[in-house]
């Protein structure tokens, strides 16, 4: 149990298009999802927390306009990255839970690699 | 914020050898997990150890928390080329939320 798949795995765009990414809990219910942003040879970072049915919790300096998030159903969240530019390149990588009734654990997506060109 | 720092940040050992990395956090946690991940690659799942656990075991895998010392530690027996990644912890952030704080990883390169 507990698996979370992404979608698409990669993608690449041009400069000032939109890219919608998926994040899916495939086994649960998940009322909580996480966004994380990885740069190349660096740790995750949070982005934001993704509750169902509410909006969605920034991390300090992370554009809420510039990442939109939606989790529409228990099972599924999306982040949006609009008018994507170069310094949007990034693997972006969700997390979904909680899995346990006791502990609060997240499970992760296995990323999302984003080019911007 | 809490934030789970591994040791070493890189290491290097022969095929066969075994491979320690090690994970301190800040705050009191009930579980970390272990992650892997390739270069360019995705997170795959190693392992949970909850707070009431002490080792768990998976294949060549060996994971140990120590809470009172903050610590957990990640042990690959008999490493294979094929190990050759960056390992981070992740532990869940403050009580109430279910945020995951990161650790700044280890880069294991194997050499055959």
């Amino acid at each position: 149990g507990a698996v979370v798949s992404q979608h698409p795995s990669w993608v690449i765009c041009k400069s000032g298009t939109s890219v919608k990414i998926e994040c899916r809990s495939l086994d649960f219910q998940a009322t909580t999802m996480f966004w994380y942003r990885q740069f190349p040879k660096q740790s995750l970072m949070l982005m934001a927390t993704s509750n169902e049915g509410s909006k969605a919790t920034y991390e300090q300096g992370v554009e809420k306009d510039k990442f939109l998030i939606n989790h529409a159903s228990l099972t599924l969240s999306t982040l949006t990255v609009t008018s994507a530019h170069p310094e949007d390149s990034s693997f972006y990588i969700c997390s979904a839970g909680p899995w346990g009734r006791l502990y609060n654990e997240q499970f992760f997506g296995p990323g999302t690699r984003l080019t911007v060109l | 914020s809490q934030q789970g720092e591994e040791d070493p940040q890189a290491l290097s050992i022969q095929e066969g050898e075994n491979a320690t990395m090690n994970c301190s956090y800040k705050t009191s946690i009930n579980n970390l997990q272990w992650y892997r991940q390739n270069s360019g690659r995705g997170l795959v799942h190693l392992i949970l150890i909850r707070s009431n656990e002490r080792e768990k075991h998976s294949g060549r895998l060996r994971v140990t928390l120590d809470t009172s010392k903050k610590s957990s530690s990640l042990l690959i027996t008999a490493s294979r080329a094929a190990d050759t990644a960056s390992y981070f912890c992740a532990t869940p952030g403050a009580s109430g939320t279910y945020k995951y704080i990161f650790g700044t990883g280890t880069r294991l390169k194997v050499l055959a």
